[in-house]
């Protein structure tokens, strides 16, 4: 089976930057996405990383190292609307997408 | 443009019985895919579907099956339900398959076996 790690919980305050690490151990790699879920409501997309490097929208930024299996999320000037549960996922060669547990984010004033 | 559309959000069902939810996708939109999440379990991949064809099935017992039809609204179907298939489905839907058509999900159902 796929093996997708990440801390399960995380605590920051408002203006302050948190990093979310995800490894992973899949069986072949088409590429990691974050999807941002808040209590109560569907998950919603907000990255997708494919090759090595770092990507970056607005607050957000996600970094891949395939040969580590290792990414992360990076968001920074936090906000209390970012309180919510992260979740990494990896596509592997089945092509059926498989998530970690979820982070969640608490953000305090 | 309104978004992945689930029906019902909520339902109540005792153990045995059979279950059907239902999945309209985004307008133009062909790929739609299922998820059970729970809280032991986190989110996990039940199916694919694509031009009403299954693409592709996770690990889950035969009790779970699906379909597609031909505008592309998917139901997916639980018979003799057991108390573990107490979870949120989700359903989401891309408007093509591959890894890089961002998938958007629907609110769920939220489904409770007594």
């Amino acid at each position: 089976g796929q093996n997708i790690d990440q801390p399960t919980e995380m605590t920051a305050t408002e203006g302050a930057i948190v990093q979310i690490n995800c490894t992973y151990q899949t069986s072949g790699f088409n590429g990691l996405f974050w999807y941002q879920q808040h209590a109560g409501e569907a998950p919603t997309f907000l990255s997708y990383n494919v090759l090595d490097g770092l990507e970056e929208k607005g607050r957000f930024s996600s970094f891949l190292s395939r040969s580590k299996g290792y990414s992360y999320l990076l968001l920074k000037e936090l906000q209390m609307k970012d309180s919510a549960s992260y979740l990494c996922a990896v596509l592997p060669n089945d092509y059926k997408l498989s998530f970690g547990a979820g982070t969640t984010v608490t953000v305090r004033a | 443009k309104a978004g992945v559309t689930q029906t019902p959000r909520y339902l109540i069902k005792t153990r045995g019985q059979q279950v059907t939810l239902s999945c309209s996708p985004i307008s133009g939109h062909r790929s739609v895919s299922w998820y059970q999440q729970t809280p032991g379990q986190g989110l996990q991949f039940l199916f694919e579907y694509f031009s009403e064809t299954q693409r592709n099935k996770g690990n889950f017992p035969g009790r779970f099956s699906g379909r597609q039809f031909s505008n592309s609204r998917s139901e997916m179907n639980v018979s003799t339900l057991e108390l573990g298939d107490s979870a949120l489905y989700l359903c989401a839907s891309s408007l093509q398959r591959g890894p890089n058509n961002e998938q958007f999900f629907g609110p769920g159902t939220r489904l409770t076996v007594l």
